[in-house]
This record gives C-alpha cells, sequence and structure tokens, in this order.
C-alpha cells in the first residue's frame, strides 16, 4: 500500500537525551513536512522539505533538526534543547504544487 | 503571515442534527483551503479543498464548504450528522502559488456526536 508511515507509534524519552523519530513514503512525493500537534493548538510545522538534500525551518523549528537524504526518508530529531518535547508529531507528504497534503499516523513523544 | 481560527473548540450533538463548524483565515492574498478530519486512532485525512471555482465545495462522507472571501471564512457544513462522524476537525490554508504545502492550521475542533 502507498503512504506514509512514521515510527515508533509511542516514544519515551529522558530528560536531556536526544531522539530521532522516523517517517518514510513511498508516494514518491517530492516534498515533506514534520508538524507538532499540541491540544487546542492545531498542528505547528517544525521543518520541511522540498527536494532531497534541502530542508527549511518552519514556524516553531528550535531544538529540532532534520535530515533528507533520500526522497523517501524524513527523520526529526528531538534535541535536548527543546524545552517542551512531550507532543504528538506528524509527518506528512504532498507531490509538487498546491495538492492535498497526505499524513502519517504520528509518534507520541513523551518525555519522562 | 497566515493564521487560522477556528471558535469551537468543542461540540456536542446529538445524531441527525446538523453541524455547522467555523473557520477564519488572516492573510492578504490568494489562499488554497482545507478541512482536514482526524478520527480516534487515525491519521488526519483530507475531507475537502477549495483552489478555485464554486465556493461551495462538496467533500467526502456529506460534508461540504462554503469559501465566503469578504468574510475571510470556510465553514463546514453537514445537514445531519451520525455517530460515526466523532472526530476532531481542522482548517488549513496555504498561499496559493507557494511552493510546497505549509499549511497553517487552526487549533481544531473536536465534535462528539451522541447516539
Amino acid at each position: 500500500d502507498g503512504g506514509i508511515t512514521q515510527s515508533p507509534k509511542y516514544l519515551f524519552r529522558k530528560e536531556g537525551q536526544n531522539v530521532t523519530l522516523s517517517c518514510e513514503q513511498n508516494l514518491n512525493h517530492d516534498a515533506m513536512y514534520w508538524y507538532r500537534q499540541d491540544p487546542g493548538q492545531g498542528l505547528r510545522l517544525i521543518y520541511y522539505s522540498q527536494i532531497v538534500n534541502d530542508f527549511q525551518k518552519g514556524d516553531i523549528a528550535e531544538g529540532y533538526s532534520v535530515s533528507r537524504e533520500k526522497k523517501e526518508s524524513f527523520p526529526l530529531t528531538v534535541t535536548s534543547a527543546q524545552k517542551n518535547p512531550t507532543a504528538f508529531y506528524l509527518c506528512a507528504s504532498s507531490s509538487e504544487g498546491n495538492t492535498e497534503a497526505f499524513f502519517g499516523q504520528g509518534t507520541r513523544l513523551t518525555v519522562v | 503571515a497566515q493564521s487560522v481560527s477556528q471558535h469551537n473548540h468543542h461540540v456536542i450533538l446529538s445524531e441527525a442534527a446538523s453541524l455547522e463548524l467555523g473557520c477564519n483565515y488572516s492573510y492578504g492574498g490568494t489562499v488554497n483551503l482545507f478541512w482536514y478530519v482526524q478520527y480516534p486512532g487515525q491519521h488526519l485525512q483530507l475531507l475537502l479543498k477549495y483552489f478555485s471555482g464554486d465556493p461551495l465545495v462538496k467533500g467526502i462522507k456529506g460534508f461540504e464548504a462554503e469559501f465566503i472571501k469578504s468574510k475571510f471564512s470556510f465553514n463546514l457544513r453537514k445537514p445531519s450528522v451520525q455517530w460515526s462522524d466523532t472526530a476532531e476537525y481542522f482548517c488549513a490554508v496555504n498561499p496559493a502559488g507557494a511552493a510546497g504545502n505549509k499549511l497553517t492550521f487552526g487549533g481544531g475542533t473536536r465534535v462528539l456526536v451522541k447516539p
């Protein structure tokens, strides 16, 4: 099936540790995105990439890093610098142009 | 930068009632408009979208939305809801012609339909 796979579904991290969230898509989409979802705040854009080996900061990039070495993959690292990392993280992808964005099922990160 | 407001955070209604969720955006230029839905335990999926043309757009599962440019609004409606419409609904916009699809989302509205 074509789609976006995020793993793991649930992730626990100790304070001070970096953690990487995986996002893979087999839709042959050029663009990929990371959003953070908090209750009552909707989704906020962390980072996005429109092409391999290129990415841009979104609205809340501080404390996060990404890479885009392959078209299919866009991993997100939540670093120890992120002050409030407990959240639900959603990865999305879209083809070129103003078309529909497809979302993964999300990763719920909890800092303990 | 654009912003999106969804005025109702929670809506509770009974089956067969009509539903209308408000969405207003702020942006000086032309926008593309979307409604996404997130059913419990499922991924976010597109309900409907507006790019241009007829301002009344129809989506899946009997939903429709009307774009009123003068009011910067894109309200979502369904004449008769079902228990299965229980979900969180998100309005989103992105500037027309913008490279990529950097959606700006509203805060979401949780809808609970009582059987």
